[in-house]
């Protein structure tokens, strides 16, 4: 079965960057599109873009084009978010979850289990 | 950017009642529409993916129905595993997830 396994709380100062990461197991890594998900504190889903772990394409929102990084390491099974600028708004619990795939392209179906980043001075 | 919208943002209802939840797109979507199901704490599940399509081992009182710019979420037949916070979210121009609503006990 497909598990998606995130590393833990973070707490950074603002301005700083974190690395979160998303080790997969239960399916072929390369064959479906990872997302990352970023959600506030008591709000909603917000999406922040997608890899392709097979090549390493990524696809950004706009509202964190420039800010976030994705990449992914095939040998590992693992994806990684690099967030940069860290803001106090930035304190979220953040998702990795892998794409339906086949026709269903950009529908988040398993999920991992969330890790949280807290900003902080 | 397509902008998806819910409502009602709260609905108070009780065990066995019938649960309706809308949702709308800004633009049309077709039918690239998915519906979540949120507990506190806890990841997003997948209930209905491509407006009407439930997920593996989604129970048949979720349903799905829409397509173009208005979606509905339907519980018949509530349970108490239910109360949650339900997300629609559009997939067909990049990925956009509508504010939520809650259901929650009466």
């Amino acid at each position: 079965q497909v598990q998606l396994v995130q590393s833990g709380a973070e707490v950074k100062k603002p301005g700083a960057s974190v690395k979160v990461s998303c080790k997969a197991s239960g399916y072929t890594f390369s064959d479906y599109y990872m997302h990352w998900v970023r959600q506030a504190p008591g709000q909603g889903l917000e999406w922040m873009g997608a890899i392709n772990p097979s090549g390493g394409s990524a696809t950004y929102a706009d509202n964190f084009r420039g800010r976030v990084i994705m990449t992914s390491d095939t040998s590992t099974s693992t994806v990684h978010l690099e967030l940069t600028s860290l803001r106090s708004d930035d304190t979220a619990v953040f998702y990795c979850a892998k794409d339906f795939g086949g026709v269903e392209l950009l529908l988040p179906s398993d999920w991992g289990q969330g890790t949280l980043v807290t900003v902080s001075s | 950017d397509n902008q998806m919208t819910q409502s009602p943002s709260t609905l108070s209802a009780s065990v066995g009642d019938k649960v309706t939840i809308t949702c709308r797109a800004s633009q049309s979507i077709g039918d690239y529409l998915a519906w979540y199901q949120q507990k506190p704490g806890k990841a997003p599940k997948l209930l209905i993916y491509r407006a009407s399509n439930l997920d593996i081992g989604v129970p048949s009182r979720f349903s799905g129905s829409g397509s173009g710019t208005e979606f509905t979420l339907t519980i018949s037949g509530l349970q108490p595993d239910d109360f949650a916070t339900y997300y629609c979210q559009q997939y067909n121009s990049y990925v956009t997830f509508g504010p939520g609503t809650k259901v929650d006990m009466k």
